[in-house]
C-alpha cells in the first residue's frame, strides 16, 4: 500500500523558513518523480514543485521560485521542501504528491504551514 | 501559469448526471492530453479520478467520465450518489514540467 506521510509544518514568522518532509512507502521511491501541491485555507489547489526521480532535475512554480527548494534522499525514501523567505500568501496545506506519467496518482494527508507574526 | 477557470457549483439530484467545465488556454489543456481530476473531500486529501483526459484509475466507479473538446476538459458524474458531494479539481500538464489547477467546484447532491 502506497502511503505518504507529511511532516515538519507549523507556525513561522514572515521571512522565516521551514523545512517539510514527506516520507515514502509502498512503492519504489526512487523510480517515481514526486511533486509538492499547496492549498491555502478555503482555496484551490496550486502546483508547487517538481523533482524527477534521480532528484537531477528540479521545476518550480512562479510564486515560489528562488524561495523554495526541492530536494530527496532516495535512501531514506524521503521528499523535502525546503521553504525560505516565507510570506504570509504561503500559508497553506502542504501536501506531497507520487506521480505516474502526468498525474499525481497518490497523496498524502498534508502538513499546514502558518505564516503570521 | 495562469488557473484553469471552472464553475464554482454544480448541483443535482441522485440519480441525475452532472457534468464540470475545465477551460484553460491553447498551451495547457488545448494541447496536451494530459487532463486529470481529483475528488476531495472535506478535511481530506485529494484523490485521482479521471487522468489523461479520459482514462479511469482502478477502483473509480465507471459513473466518472472525462473528455475533452478544444480549451475545454470536462468531467461528468453520472448516476449521482450522495458520496459523490465534494470537491473536485481539474489540473493540466502545462509544459516545461509545470502543471495547473483549476479553482475548484463544489458538488452537491440535493
Amino acid at each position: 500500500e502506497v502511503q505518504l506521510l507529511e511532516s515538519g509544518g507549523g507556525l513561522v514568522q514572515p521571512g522565516g523558513s521551514l523545512r517539510l518532509s514527506c516520507a515514502a512507502s509502498g512503492f519504489t521511491f526512487s523510480n517515481s518523480a514526486m511533486r509538492w501541491v499547496r492549498q491555502a485555507p478555503g482555496k484551490g489547489l496550486e502546483w508547487v514543485s517538481a523533482i524527477s526521480d534521480s532528484g537531477g532535475n528540479t521545476y518550480y512554480a512562479d510564486s515560489v521560485r528562488g524561495r523554495f527548494t526541492i530536494s530527496r534522499d532516495n535512501s531514506k525514501n524521503t521528499l523535502y521542501l525546503q521553504l525560505n523567505s516565507l510570506r504570509a500568501e504561503d500559508t497553506a496545506i502542504y501536501y506531497c504528491a507520487k506521480v505516474s506519467g502526468y498525474r499525481f496518482d497518490y497523496w498524502g494527508q498534508g502538513t499546514l504551514v502558518t505564516v503570521s507574526s | 501559469q495562469s488557473a484553469l477557470t471552472q464553475p464554482r457549483s454544480v448541483s443535482g439530484s441522485p440519480g441525475q448526471s452532472v457534468t464540470i467545465s475545465c477551460t484553460g488556454t491553447s498551451s495547457a489543456v488545448g494541447y496536451y492530453d494530459y487532463v486529470s481530476w481529483y475528488q476531495q473531500h472535506p478535511g481530506k486529501a485529494p484523490k485521482l479520478m479521471i487522468y489523461d483526459v479520459t482514462k479511469r484509475p482502478s477502483g473509480v466507479p465507471d459513473r466518472f467520465s472525462g473528455s475533452k473538446s478544444g480549451n475545454t476538459a470536462s468531467l461528468t458524474i453520472s448516476g449521482l450518489q450522495a458520496e459523490d458531494e465534494a470537491d473536485y479539481y481539474c489540473c493540466s500538464y502545462a509544459g516545461s514540467y509545470t502543471w495547473v489547477f483549476g479553482g475548484g467546484t463544489k458538488v452537491t447532491v440535493l
